[in-house]
C-alpha cells in the first residue's frame, strides 16, 4: 500500500534551517509529485510547493521562494524538503502528500517544526 | 492567489442528520483543459488530512457513499448524508487548478 514517512519532530532556533525527510513506499516513486504543505497549531492547510521526483522540477508558493529547496534521492524514494531562515511562524506541521486523483491523494503523517529561542 | 471561502465555519450536526458545506472560490476553477480540479479533504483530530473527493465529484478509494460532491465553476458544496461519529473532524476545499494550490479556512463539524 501506498505510504508516506516522514521524518521526526525538530526544534530549531530562529535563522537557522531545518530538512524534513519523506519517504515514499508502495508505489513507483518517479510516478508522483510531491507536495509539501504545512498546518500551524490550530490553524487551516497552507501549500508551499510540490517536486516532480522524476526530473527534480520545482514549483514553490511565491511565500516561500528563496526560502525553500525540494530534492530528492531517487535510489531511496525520498524527497527531502529543506526551510531556511525559520521565523517563530515557521512553527507548524509539514505534511508531505503525493499529488494524485488531480488532488492529494496519500498524506505523510506530518513534522512537526517548532521554532524557539 | 485564488482564494477560497468556506461556509459555515462550523456546522453542528446531529447524528443520522445531514451535513452541508460550501465552499466559494474568487475565480473559475475550469481548468484549461476542460477539467474543474476542486477536492474536499477531512481531518480528524490529530490525523493528517484525508482526500474525500476529487475533481468536485468523484469518491476517492474506500471513501463511503454518505459523502457526495456537487458544483461547478465557482460554487462547490460538500454534503454528508447522515452523519456518523466518525466523520468529526474539519473538512477543507481545495483547488488544484492553478498555482499556488490553495484551500478553504476548514469548516469543524461536530456532534450536537
Amino acid at each position: 500500500q501506498v505510504q508516506l514517512v516522514q521524518s521526526g519532530a525538530e526544534v530549531k532556533k530562529p535563522g537557522a534551517s531545518v530538512k524534513v525527510s519523506c519517504k515514499a513506499s508502495g508505489y513507483t516513486f518517479s510516478d508522483y509529485y510531491i507536495h509539501w504543505v504545512r498546518q500551524a497549531p490550530g490553524q487551516g492547510l497552507e501549500w508551499m510547493g510540490w517536486v516532480n521526483p522524476n526530473t527534480g522540477g520545482t514549483v514553490y508558493a511565491q511565500k516561500f521562494q528563496g526560502r525553500v529547496t525540494t530534492t530528492r534521492d531517487t535510489s531511496l524514494s525520498i524527497v527531502y524538503m529543506e526551510l531556511s531562515g525559520l521565523k517563530f511562524d515557521d512553527t507548524a506541521v509539514y505534511y508531505c502528500t503525493r499529488g494524485a486523483s488531480s488532488s492529494c491523494d496519500h498524506w505523510g503523517q506530518g513534522t512537526l517544526v517548532t521554532v524557539s529561542s | 492567489d485564488i482564494v477560497m471561502t468556506q461556509t459555515p465555519l462550523s456546522s453542528p450536526v446531529t447524528l443520522g442528520q445531514p451535513a452541508s458545506i460550501s465552499c466559494r472560490s474568487s475565480q473559475s476553477l475550469v481548468h484549461s483543459d476542460g477539467n474543474t480540479y476542486l477536492s474536499w479533504l477531512q481531518q480528524r483530530p490529530g490525523q493528517p488530512p484525508r482526500l474525500l473527493i476529487y475533481k468536485i465529484s468523484n469518491r476517492f478509494s474506500g471513501v463511503p457513499d454518505r459523502f457526495s460532491g456537487s458544483g461547478a465553476g465557482t460554487d462547490f458544496t460538500l454534503k454528508i448524508s447522515r452523519v456518523e461519529a466518525e466523520d468529526v473532524g474539519v473538512y477543507y476545499c481545495m483547488q488544484s487548478t492553478q498555482f499556488p494550490r490553495t484551500f478553504g479556512q476548514g469548516t469543524k463539524v461536530e456532534i450536537k
